[in-house]
């Protein structure tokens, strides 16, 4: 199984501050046949279902504001929020899609400083 | 616009099963694969398993072979989970979601809490 990594654990930001979460995959998950890397990004906020955010690590989903932006390739990936909002306060997962299991990482707490 | 409700709340003795359903609709079902997500109270996401609702093919997490079995009923476009062997491990919330064109998970059901209590 592949094994998706994030840091940290949890995270302080100030409001209007970037704030930067990370994922690192135990093993490449680039996709010859999409020509992506196939991970995910979400955001669950307490009592609700996971929200989709980035798509393909660096692909924004409609919708999403674009504070919010995926990069990375190979192995690492990253999440970056560039000026912190309130509503932004959130369990953050990455994902990988690329081989069954479809692995999460453990999340990463975000709250305001 | 895609909707997916699932079934209620349950409440199991160890060893039990349960099943939990997920009924989609505002698109063609076949369409879009369904995954099931389950996150114990307090915990991360773990992905279970996912089913083709077109050839109703299923994949499961391998760590517990045998512990979940999909199935799916295109003539309600409702895709079904059950659950063996219930242990206090299993307490979590049970969400369903599908698919986008991109393969990310971008529609969710809401949730079933499933409580393994004796």
């Amino acid at each position: 199984d592949i094994v998706m990594t994030q840091s940290p654990d949890s995270l302080a930001v100030s409001l209007g501050e970037r704030a930067t979460i990370n994922c690192k995959s135990s093993q490449r998950v680039f996709s010859s046949s999409l020509n992506n890397d196939c991970v995910v990004w979400y955001q669950q906020k307490p009592g609700q279902p996971p929200k989709l955010l980035i798509y393909w690590a660096s692909t924004r989903e409609s919708g999403v504001p674009d504070r919010f932006s995926g990069s990375g390739s190979g192995t690492d990936f990253t999440l970056t929020i560039s000026s912190l909002q309130a509503e932004d306060v959130a369990v953050y997962y990455c994902q990988q899609y690329y081989s069954s299991p479809h692995t999460f990482g453990q999340g990463t707490k975000l709250e305001i400083k | 616009q895609v909707q997916l409700v699932q079934s209620g709340a349950e409440v199991r003795k160890p060893g039990a099963s349960m099943k939990v359903s997920c009924k989609a609709s505002g698109y063609i079902f076949i369409d879009y694969f369904i995954h099931w997500v389950r996150q114990a109270p307090g915990q991360g996401l773990e992905w279970m398993a996912m089913i083709n609702p077109r050839t109703g093919t299923t994949t499961y997490a391998q760590k517990l072979p045998g512990k979940f079995t999909l199935s799916r009923d295109t003539s309600t476009s409702t895709v079904y989970l059950e659950v063996s062997r219930l242990n206090s491990e299993d307490t979590a919330v049970y969400f369903c979601a599908r698919e986008t064109d991109t393969t990310a998970l971008g529609y969710w059901g809401q949730g079933t809490l499933v409580t393994v209590s004796s």
